[in-house]
């Protein structure tokens, strides 16, 4: 039992590339969520889902597009990054029953954009 | 609107010693409080939560009691170990289905 994983864990893009942040966990968790953490900020919420094909935004949503085809995987993608995306993303997963009350976060991306 | 706010840190204290983090909510209605801990390299955990006034929540020696008169819901362990050194975090959420709302963060350092 994995958990959640994330990969990668260390990324460099420059300014205007994409990536995917590939989020997995192996708890069948319909909730999954993605944070960002910025120094002096604590966590903030991007986007989240309640099970497949159902997302919805979250405090900081712009930048960042995502999808939810299966249990499992929670995808945020970074369409043409800046460096204001500079930062540590994290994933976290919950049961419905939890919620956003008792979360597993995955071990963090993070990501540099120069 | 609904926040928490937490010492800043960093605190260093010595091994054995007495820990407070202190942390106080605003909040309209009747919030669940959290505190989480991530260790270094590693994602968030719950370490604790209490979901009523006057409720204590406790794990792994650390205990937080929700003080609705003083809005708080401050941290505490009687005895810290150098496997305690982290950033800890209180959070809260507002309403049932409330998304989760978290504080910057305390970095505790513990030394030998």
């Amino acid at each position: 039992n994995a958990g959640v994983t994330q990969t990668p864990k260390f990324q460099v893009l420059k300014t205007g590339q994409s990536m995917t942040l590939q989020c997995a966990q192996d708890m069948n968790h319909e909730y999954m969520s993605w944070y960002r953490q910025d120094p002096g900020m604590g966590l903030r919420l991007i986007h989240y889902s309640v099970g497949a094909g159902i997302t919805d935004q979250g405090e900081v949503p712009n930048g960042y597009n995502v999808s939810r085809s299966t249990t499992e995987d929670f995808p945020l993608r970074l369409l043409s990054a800046a460096p204001s995306q500079t930062s540590v993303y994290f994933c976290a997963s919950s049961t419905p029953a939890s919620g956003f009350y008792e979360q597993y976060f995955g071990p963090g991306t993070r990501l540099t954009v120069t | 609107g609904d926040s928490v706010t937490q010492m800043e840190g960093p605190v260093t204290l010595s091994e054995e010693a007495f820990l407070t983090i202190n942390c106080t909510y605003t909040a309209t209605g009747y919030p669940s409080l959290f505190w989480y801990v991530q260790y270094p390299g590693e994602g968030l955990q719950l370490l604790l939560k209490a979901t009523k006034a006057d409720d204590k929540g406790s794990n792994k020696g650390f205990e937080a009691t929700y003080r609705k008169e003083t809005t708080s819901f401050h941290l505490e362990k009687g005895s810290v170990q150098v496997s305690d050194s982290a950033v800890y975090f209180c959070a809260l959420i507002p309403n049932r289905d409330d998304k989760i709302i978290f504080g910057k963060g305390t970095r505790l350092h513990i030394l030998p």
